[in-house]
């Protein structure tokens, strides 16, 4: 399966857009990638997936890069409850189960 | 609706001794998964069941089975627990036919916090 790398850490301050990168550089065709977030003492939460092109919601947009060896997650407008670790996980097609892999994730520090 | 739900939030067990997590989804979602997140590491996943009546290992399934009881529900053995079983177990579902984007949203329980000793 192919693997991601984030970093462990990352610190912003509140109101200003963060980006979070991933590295994936052995992502296949049919790999969609996926970003999960999990707040302190919670189960993990859903936050964005794509395969090509960038894509948006009410969340966070997520750009991939040309190659698609590399993505970021942008928070537009980080808030102190966007203080999280956020999960880049590559899943194999969208057919049937999700057996998502998770790394260590990169731990967001919002500072007020 | 609930969402993913879970019992117990909380449990220490001694060694040797067998309990069962349980979790139920209200969502009418075909899959669901059991996954162990360990102290400052990521979700690692156990067993899952992609629809009502099968049930898969996953990345870690040794010391534990699962019961796809029915579409709601689905629970995990451990018969024998063991110090190494200490962990935060989270249960998730998932449904592949849900319209637009949410087909590729896994919904997370908010876990039951395990202490082997």
């Amino acid at each position: 399966d192919a693997k991601t790398t984030q970093p462990n850490s990352m610190e912003s301050n509140e109101e200003e857009p963060v980006h979070l990168p991933c590295n994936h550089s052995t992502i296949s065709g049919t790999d969609y990638i996926h970003w999960y977030r999990q707040l302190p003492s919670q189960g993990p939460e859903y936050v964005i997936h794509g395969l090509t092109s960038n894509v948006n919601n009410r969340m966070a947009s997520l750009a991939i890069a040309e190659d698609r060896k590399s993505s970021t997650l942008i928070l537009h407008r980080a808030t102190l409850r966007d203080a999280a670790v956020y999960y880049c996980i590559l899943r194999r097609g969208i057919q049937g189960a999700q057996k998502l892999v998770f790394g260590q994730g990169t731990r967001l520090t919002i500072n007020p | 609706n609930a969402g993913v739900t879970q019992t117990p939030k909380f449990q220490v067990l001694k060694t040797g001794q067998s309990m069962t997590l349980q979790c139920a989804q209200d969502m009418n979602h075909n899959s669901m998964y059991w996954y162990r997140q360990d102290p400052g590491m990521g979700l690692r996943l156990i067993y899952y069941s992609a629809s009502e009546g099968t049930t898969d290992k996953g990345e870690v399934p040794n010391g534990y089975n699962v019961s796809r009881l029915n579409k709601r529900e689905f629970s995990l053995r451990l018969e024998s627990a063991a110090p190494s079983q200490t962990s935060v177990y989270f249960c998730a579902s998932s449904d592949p036919t849900l319209p637009g984007g949410r087909l590729n949203e896994q919904f997370f329980g908010p876990g039951t916090r395990l202490t082997v000793l």
